[in-house]
This record gives C-alpha cells, sequence and structure tokens, in this order.
C-alpha cells in the first residue's frame, strides 16, 4: 500500500499553462506539505496545512495554490507558470504539527515548463 | 534563519568500511535533528530521529550522533554495503513547529 501518493509522476507543460498535482496520504496523518526540490537537490517548505486549514506558507507566489479538501489530500494548483518552476515537488505528511514526527514523502512529481 | 551545511560532495568509500556524514547548523540549537536517506527519483525516507538531550542514537548499523557545542550532527553507517548508497539529508526543525528545514543532502557511494 502507498502511504503518500502523488500525480502525475511527470509534467511536462508550456509557459503560462495552470496545473495541478494531486497528492493523498492513507496513514490518518492530520498534516500534510508541499516541498520543492530544485535542481541543486535542496528541499524548501512551500506549505504546511494541519486539519485542512493552512498554517505555513513560506513565500512562495500567490501563483501556486494549496487546496485540502480534507485531511488525507491536499492539491497543488499552479497558475501562469513560468520556467523557474520547473523542479521536483514532493507532497508529505506527518503525524500532528507542535510534535517531532517524521515526514513521509510520496515519489515526487517532476515538472518540467518549457 | 537556520542554515545546515551537509557536505555537497559525494563520499566514495569501499564496502565494509564505516561512512560518516556531518551535518552543521548555526544558529540556535533545535530540540532534535533527523536523518532521511534518498534514492534517485524517490522521495526521502526517514531514518533516525535524535533530541537534543540525546547524545547518541543507535539502529542496527546506523549511528547518529548529536553534538550541540559544536553545532554538529554525525550520521554513521557501519560495514557499509552497495545498497547503502543513497544521499543522505539531515534535517531540523525551525521555530514554527514542525517545520523542517533540510540540508542540502550528501551523497554517499559504496563501492564493492
Amino acid at each position: 500500500d502507498t502511504a503518500v501518493s502523488q500525480t502525475p509522476k511527470y509534467l511536462v507543460t508550456q509557459m503560462g499553462n495552470d496545473k495541478s498535482i494531486k497528492c493523498e496520504q492513507n496513514l490518518g496523518h492530520d498534516t500534510m506539505y508541499w516541498y520543492k526540490q530544485d535542481s541543486k537537490k535542496f528541499l524548501k517548505i512551500m506549505f504546511s496545512y494541519n486539519n485542512k486549514e493552512l498554517i505555513i506558507n513560506e513565500t512562495v507566489p500567490n501563483r501556486f495554490s494549496p487546496k485540502s479538501p480534507d485531511k488525507a489530500h491536499l492539491n497543488l494548483h499552479i497558475n501562469s507558470l513560468e520556467l523557474g518552476d520547473s523542479a521536483v515537488y514532493f507532497c508529505a505528511s506527518s503525524q500532528g504539527f507542535q510534535e517531532n514526527s517524521p515526514l513521509h514523502f510520496g515519489n515526487g512529481t517532476r515538472l518540467t515548463v518549457t | 534563519s537556520q542554515k545546515i551545511e551537509q557536505n555537497s560532495e559525494a563520499l566514495n568509500i569501499q564496502e565494509g568500511k564505516t561512512a560518516t556524514l556531518t551535518c552543521n547548523y548555526t544558529n540556535y540549537s533545535p530540540a532534535y535533528l533527523q536523518w532521511y536517506r534518498q534514492d534517485p527519483g524517490r522521495g526521502p525516507v526517514f531514518l533516525l530521529l535524535i533530541r537534543e538531550n540525546e547524545k547518541e542514537k543507535r539502529k542496527e548499523r546506523l549511528k547518529v550522533t548529536f553534538d550541540t557545542t559544536l553545532k554538529q550532527s554525525l550520521f554513521h553507517i557501519t560495514a557499509s554495503q552497495p545498497a547503502d548508497s543513497a544521499t543522505y539529508l539531515c534535517a531540523l526543525p525551525t521555530n514554527a513547529g514542525n517545520m523542517l528545514t533540510f540540508g542540502g543532502g550528501t551523497r554517499l557511494m559504496v563501492k564493492p
């Protein structure tokens, strides 16, 4: 059973388009995240949701809009895609936000903007 | 803000030897520190967590130390195997709850 699953795995699109990435976790966790990993492999937090409520938005352009319809899902919609958005996007979940619980990551969505 | 430094150069070692990876941070000492493993094309996988009041933590062939004076954590893999080849990331919580900041990772290559 896949604990954190993201779709699609690969996404190739042109500048200016709008695209969405979906994420689902079946671990019963309260908190979900989106991380961006750039070409230098640095993982940077973008958003964190706890019980469907936005906790953290780390100075991400408002072209990025996360949506959490329920605790098990956190989708990422990106408007007006730019070349610099090309990266691997990882969804993750954890049990609780204030606790030191480890993150469970999906296998990433490689976004290429041409 | 917290800066995390891991050796960006790959570490190449011979099978059977002990691999030691370093994670240094610059500002406040966190309440805990985590280590993750990342394989190509996959998401990071949690390995170990060590708290600030713990000097050392072990799990099978893995050992992590945490020195708050040096602001450093060391990650050891004893009796290394080619299957241990991966990128290893350390992560520290920021002041905002469980939000983790990751280091850039160190790539480990274990040669048979």
